[in-house]
């Protein structure tokens, strides 16, 4: 069936430096990506979005980057900071479908 | 949390009890939606809405119901908990500005649920 996952479980970075965390996804009529940031105890937190109509979107320190040619989704976080240390989830969807399906997570630890 | 609110936010039951979960929303939001989330599995959608009275099944439905009685309020019930229902529960909201555009979610502080 379809999925969605993520290729590392966990990541370690140095304070810093930058980080990558990438995502595979199999769904090819998605065409709507959310990157969300989850600490310990709380909720998901949502970082950036992209649509399949483009293949890079940049925000503050972030930068989600598409490949659709392989179904692949990248989060790239520069000059990693302790606060960055969480799980972090790609979704993917179909813009007219309520129907989000998210990946397993992957935990970023930041050492100072 | 985006004017989200989940109560209670912990809840211990034993099996066989009914269960009441409450999102409330500020943000007058259209969407709203029940996940439940567990280790190796992310989050798995339960029911949504799309509106007051309005609503439909997700991926793991089975054992739960939801109502939708005002804008503000999605109520998720387990009938009969059960130990595999022990999880943590999200609720999220988005607004579609119609059925045909993207659908950005912001998510409350969850509800952790413990079924004995």
């Amino acid at each position: 069936g379809e999925s969605v996952g993520l290729h590392l479980p966990t990541l370690s970075v140095q304070e810093g430096d930058n980080s990558i965390i990438n995502c595979a996804y199999s769904n090819s009529a998605s065409d709507y990506f959310i990157w969300y940031k989850q600490e310990s105890g709380k909720g998901p937190q949502f970082i950036i979005d992209i649509r399949s109509n483009m293949d890079k979107r940049q925000g503050q320190r972030v930068t989600v980057l598409l490949n659709k040619t392989v179904k692949h989704l990248s989060l790239q976080i520069a000059a990693t900071q302790p606060g960055d240390s969480a799980v972090y989830f790609c979704a993917e969807n179909r813009h007219n479908n309520n129907d989000m399906r998210f990946g397993a997570g992957t935990r970023l630890t930041v050492k100072p | 949390d985006a004017g989200i609110t989940q109560s209670p936010r912990h809840k211990v039951t034993e099996t066989g009890t009914p269960v009441t979960l409450r999102c409330h929303q500020t943000e007058n939001h259209r969407y709203m939606y029940w996940y439940r989330q567990d280790p190796g599995h992310g989050l798995r959608l339960i029911h949504y809405s799309y509106g007051v009275k309005d609503t439909d099944k997700g991926e793991v439905s089975d054992g739960y119901s939801v109502s939708r009685s005002k804008t503000e309020d999605f109520l998720l019930t387990l009938e009969s908990a059960t130990s595999s229902q022990t999880s943590v529960y999200f609720c999220a909201i988005s607004e579609r500005h119609n059925d045909d555009s993207y659908n950005e979610q912001f998510f409350g502080p969850g509800t952790r649920l413990t079924v004995l």
